[in-house]
């Protein structure tokens, strides 16, 4: 089965807000981590990234965090804007050299009310 | 400019039917990558190519057959289509290290 799941599939927050997205996942040999925003209609946007040899990480609005010992990623979002409003994929970097993949987790739903 | 354009948008076909999804970037990456979307949203990774070679083959059906002319290029053919084929399929680019995926906009393919 996937390695990348996530706990919530739905979301719905109130504009302001901050979010918190969670993902699980189950290689411990992963050792590159990436948060994608999918609004509809279009294709998956790269967000923010995150190595294993950190345990945070910060862009404008958004965090990462890391927790290697239990396997878990979140994404923090800021006061929360309509804008957000999205499906949000962890995807787990697997393999290495030329065989690189990104294994995206089930996606969760986030709903920005006004 | 947009950095990897997929076309067509959408494709409606009948079973049986060959169709063809072309997939070009012009950022200069190596690495190439087909996924597939289903209803669920779920994104699994079909194929990628490195400069031209097939790396990744994720047990697709051999009615599906990606070719690339050059590492700019990586087109996604499929024969005899199937409604199961019906989904979001996308293309995206990465430089050969660890970095992210930039993705298209996507093909909905409707099998009908």
């Amino acid at each position: 089965g996937e390695s990348v799941g996530l706990h919530l599939p739905t979301l719905s927050v109130q504009e302001g807000d901050n979010s918190i997205i969670n993902c699980a996942y189950s290689n411990s040999a992963s050792d590159y981590f990436i948060w994608y925003k999918q609004e509809s209609g279009k294709g998956p946007q790269f967000i923010i990234d995150i190595r294993s040899n950190m345990d945070k990480r910060q862009g404008q609005r958004v965090t990462v965090l890391l927790n290697k010992t239990v396997k878990h990623l979140s994404l923090q979002i800021a006061a929360t804007q309509p804008g957000d409003s999205a499906v949000y994929f962890c995807a787990e970097n697997i393999g290495g050299g030329s065989n690189y993949k990104l294994t995206f987790g089930k996606g969760t739903l986030l709903t920005v009310n006004p | 400019d947009t950095a990897v354009s997929q076309t067509p948008k959408y494709l409606v076909t009948q079973m049986g039917n060959d169709k063809s999804i072309k997939c070009e970037q012009n950022l200069g990456h190596d690495t190439m990558y087909w996924y597939k979307q289903d209803s669920k949203k779920f994104l699994k990774i079909m194929f990628s190519y490195n400069n031209k070679e097939l790396i990744i083959n994720e047990t697709v059906p051999n009615r599906f057959s990606p070719k690339s002319p050059d590492k700019a290029h990586l087109n996604l053919h499929i024969n005899s289509l199937e409604l199961g084929d019906s989904a979001v399929y996308f293309c995206a680019s990465s430089p050969s290290s660890r970095a992210g995926y930039t993705f298209g906009s996507g093909t909905r393919l409707t099998v009908v």
